[in-house]
């Protein structure tokens, strides 16, 4: 079946610092989609990339889609302390399910 | 955006014994999905229940472990049978609307 690889699975940066997580399917998708959870929280969507090649911007969030619509990554600009959480990838091969990858935690120390 | 209001927020269990989660939406939907989600790991999807047939389940789960009620458009149960300390987890309710997911605050159950 469908496998979304994500990495790193950990990262601990100082504020300031840039991150960026990396997501990577066995397949190729129909769309990608990125959510953010805080600790104790539910997953909370982010955006959605649909276009070979996409990259779409959120204030200091960038995404990319892979040409081949088989990656995608997420890069923080700047870190602030309320970024920290763990930011997951999922695949949606175009059957309505979404397969997630195994999440990147993100610690900002201020 | 669909408000879905998910309970019981958390419960501890005795093993052997089941739980019921229950998970309404704001708004009619075709689709509602069902998550486990270990603690510190990702979401890994338990089922798709859709009004009026059977819910579809994944890989690994299976209907009498797992019985789910879709019974209208607004309102589904996921219920976890026998229940046993290794289903001692997050279960998370899922809408999609336009290209997005949203989730339930998640039902955090022990089981002991």
């Amino acid at each position: 079946g469908q496998q979304v690889m994500q990495i790193p699975q950990y990262q601990h940066v100082q504020e300031g610092e840039d991150f960026t997580t990396y997501c990577n399917s066995s397949t190729t998708l129909s769309n990608i989609q990125w959510y953010k959870q805080r600790p104790g929280g539910h997953p909370v969507f982010l955006i959605q990339l649909v276009k070979s090649g996409e990259v779409k911007k959120q204030k200091r969030l960038t995404f990319q889609f892979g040409e081949a619509k088989k990656n995608s990554s997420l890069h923080i600009t700047a870190t602030q302390t309320t970024d920290v959480g763990t930011y997951f990838c999922a695949g949606d091969s175009g059957y309505s399910t979404l397969t997630f990858g195994k999440g990147t935690m993100l610690l900002v120390s201020p | 955006s669909a408000v879905i209001s998910q309970k019981p927020s958390r419960d501890i269990c005795q093993r052997g014994t089941s739980l019921t989660i229950q998970c309404q939406v704001d708004s009619q939907v075709t689709m509602m999905f069902w998550y486990r989600q270990q603690p510190g790991q990702s979401l890994t999807l338990i089922a798709t229940a859709n009004q009026g047939s059977e819910a579809t389940y994944e890989s690994g789960f299976v209907i009498d472990k797992f019985p789910i009620s879709r019974p209208n458009l607004t309102f589904s149960t996921l219920t976890v049978s026998n229940m046993s300390p290794e289903d001692s987890s997050i279960y998370l309710c899922s809408v999609a609307e336009l290209g997005r997911s949203f989730f339930g605050q998640g039902t955090r159950l022990t089981v002991v």
